[in-house]
């Protein structure tokens, strides 16, 4: 079966330090990866989304940036991190093909900058 | 694009009493309809979803959903409340614009009181 890691769980950083989440799907190929983020326990905006290695979309201009650097493998990161990026951080993937498939979400990161 | 609007920030029922939260959708095209349930701290944990075929779809943990497509609504139903149903509740849509992603819906919390 398909399973989906998120780390760290929670995550405490000063303003200005760099920031590294990693997500990493088992049982599966070539899916699509996502990175969501979470703002004050409500919404959902998509940060990220990527169709296959080295190929990355992004939806918002922002301080963060993703990377691909295996099939399964999915990255967020930033040089220096601001107030505002403090959310949950949500990994989710799908099937490449099926549009009927829906996201399969990691347990989260909780990031607070301060 | 696609959307979705959830027009109740909070519902209030009591344990053994049927629940309904509330979701109309706006896309062009055959929607692709998806409800997911989130717990403090967790990932979203996917529902039900509605692609073609039978309006009424039945998913996980007793909820069901109807698709009304004459009043663009997809409302998630059970006929049972629990309190262990209370938790932040979204639909969503599929964006076939990017990617296979989700485009989510603001939320609902539900709050079943015993």
């Amino acid at each position: 079966s398909q399973t989906i890691h998120q780390w760290p769980a929670t995550l405490v950083q000063p303003v200005g330090s760099p920031l590294s989440l990693e997500c990493t799907v088992e049982g599966t190929s070539n899916p699509n990866l996502y990175w969501y983020r979470q703002a004050a326990g409500r919404g959902l905006q998509l940060l990220f989304y990527s169709v296959g290695i080295g190929q990355i979309s992004s939806e918002v201009p922002q301080n963060l940036s993703a990377s691909r650097p295996q099939d399964r493998q999915f990255i967020l990161s930033s040089k220096k991190l601001l107030l505002s990026d403090s959310g949950f951080y949500l990994c989710a993937w799908n099937p490449l093909v099926g549009g009927s498939s829906p996201l399969h979400f990691g347990n989260g990161t909780r990031l607070t900058v301060t | 694009a696609q959307s979705v609007a959830q027009p109740e920030d909070q519902v209030n029922v009591a344990e053994g009493n049927p629940l309904t939260v509330k979701c109309t959708y706006s896309v062009s095209g055959n929607p692709y309809l998806f409800w997911y349930v989130q717990y403090p701290n967790r990932g979203l944990q996917f529902l039900l979803k509605y692609i073609t075929g039978d309006n009424l779809v039945k998913g996980s943990y007793g909820f069901e959903a109807e698709f009304n497509k004459s009043q663009t609504s997809f409302h998630l139903k059970k006929p049972s409340a629990l309190v262990s149903d209370s938790a932040l509740y979204f639909c969503a849509v599929r964006d076939w614009e990017y990617g296979n992603k989700l485009v989510f819906g603001a939320g609902t919390i539900l709050r079943v009181k015993s």
